[in-house]
């Protein structure tokens, strides 16, 4: 019962590197999305996906692009990785787009950016 | 727009005594709302959630939230803490209209440490 499952787990990148942070789950959910964890701010939004093949800006999206090819996976790309990317990254998912169910998160990737 | 206060960055509770982690929310119309636990380098792990019906919601580990409409509040609580309680908890607001991200907004975070 893998759930939610995202790599790596820890990654160094230098300003201006590109690199994709993977998201998959095996529970066939179709909501997914990616938040960013800083000190003192708690967790906030960056995109989400309702869907195959449909995705969507959440609160912070700059300087992050995602796709949905399949129903599994969400991955999350920074294509020109910057010192305020630096951040601990979780990709979630819950059964449907519907307030009340239940999003469940992944254990994280631990970016630095120098 | 909704929002979720936590009150208090650090929560310090004897093992044994009765713990109470604050929650304060802001939505246009009726709220989901969630708590959450982190433990060091983990991800977060869902503890309960308020949804409809009674107010007094049980979850995970034995924590409970008491939700109360008129003060706006979700506060977690547990009658009798253990060590193995110290974490950073979060609580989390969802839009119950639908449409837009629908994602879900979260407090701050409070650190709670119990001291043996």
């Amino acid at each position: 019962n893998a759930g939610v499952t995202q790599t790596p787990k820890f990654q160094v990148l230098k300003t201006g590197q590109s690199m994709t942070l993977q998201c998959a789950q095996d529970m066939n959910h179709e909501y997914m999305s990616w938040y960013r964890q800083d000190p003192g701010m708690g967790l906030r939004l960056i995109h989400y996906s309702v869907g195959a093949g449909i995705t969507d800006q959440g609160e912070v999206p700059n300087g992050y692009n995602v796709s949905r090819s399949t129903t599994e996976d969400f991955p999350l790309r920074l294509l020109s990785a910057a010192p305020s990317q630096t951040s601990v990254y979780f990709c979630a998912s819950s059964y449907s787009r519907g307030s009340g169910n239940t999003i469940y998160f992944g254990e994280g990737s631990w970016l630095t950016v120098v | 727009a909704q929002s979720v206060a936590q009150p208090e960055d650090q929560v310090n509770v004897a093992e044994g005594n009765p713990l109470t982690v604050k929650c304060t929310y802001s939505v246009s119309g009726n709220p989901y709302l969630f708590w959450y636990v982190q433990y060091p380098n983990r991800g977060l792990q869902f503890l309960l959630k308020y949804i409809t019906g009674d107010n007094l919601v049980k979850g995970s580990y034995g924590f409970e939230a008491e939700f109360n409409k008129s003060q706006t509040s979700f506060h977690l609580k547990k009658p009798s803490a253990l060590v193995s309680d110290s974490a950073l908890y979060f609580c989390a607001v969802r839009d119950i209209t639908g449409g837009g991200a629908d994602g879900l907004t979260f407090g701050k975070g409070t650190h709670l440490i119990i001291q043996p």
